[in-house]
């Protein structure tokens, strides 16, 4: 039973720049939340998608966007990235939307903005 | 939001002691949940605990609802036991779950 997978594990970009990151939920799921964890902290909720659509954002700006497959996989895009946004990138899926459906996570993408 | 609070920030142990780790949180809950993270980031989850007392090996959960408080136990620490350890909860009607700051757990040999 394959888990979360995401890709690349390690990425270095340059200010200004762009990324994508990619995430292919665990099977059997249909739900994918994005997460962003600085050095030291605690993750912090980005989006989650649902069917395709976004269906809940954290306090990110529009420069974060995202998209979901219907296949259930999903990208993050982050456009012109600032020294700020280096992070650990996680992605989690889960069952179904909403409660009592616990988040499994992925080994994350660490992002690095020079 | 909710807000979630974590407690001790920071443990240290000897191989072998037992330990608490506390979770405050805000407001009523249908999701929490106890996470490690390893030293190379990846978060694994321990228990899916919104009520209750579960058990699993050496670690066990307890979650009080009614009182907003979630406590993870670790009995005869190993050190392969070491990380952050991170409690994370979600309200009804709301997508996003909320995460503490985490407790960093260091188990000495």
């Amino acid at each position: 039973d394959a888990g979360v997978t995401q890709s690349p594990t390690h990425l270095i970009k340059t200010r200004g720049q762009q990324v994508t990151l990619r995430c292919s939920p665990k099977s059997g799921h249909d739900t994918v939340s994005w997460y962003q964890q600085a050095l030291g902290q605690g993750p912090q909720f980005i989006f989650q998608y649902y069917e395709e659509e976004e269906r809940q954002r954290g306090n990110f700006p529009d420069r974060f966007s995202g998209h979901q497959f219907p296949n259930y996989s999903s990208e993050l895009n982050v456009n012109a990235l600032l020294l700020g946004d280096s992070a650990l990138y996680l992605c989690a899926s889960s069952l179904e939307i909403g409660p009592n459906s616990p988040l499994h996570f992925g080994n994350g993408t660490r992002l690095t903005v020079t | 939001g909710i807000q979630v609070e974590q407690s001790p920030p920071d443990l240290i142990l000897q191989e072998g002691a037992n330990s608490t780790l506390r979770c405050n949180f805000s407001d009523s809950v249908n999701n929490l949940q106890w996470f490690h993270q390893n030293p190379w980031g990846q978060l694994i989850n321990l228990f899916y605990i919104p009520s209750g007392t579960k058990q699993n090996g050496r670690l066990s959960a307890t979650t009080v609802a009614t009182e907003r408080y979630s406590l993870l136990y670790i009995s005869s620490s190993q050190t392969t036991d070491s990380g952050v350890y991170f409690c994370a909860a979600q309200t009804p009607n709301n997508n996003d779950m909320r995460f503490g700051a985490g407790t960093r757990l260091t188990v000495k040999p």
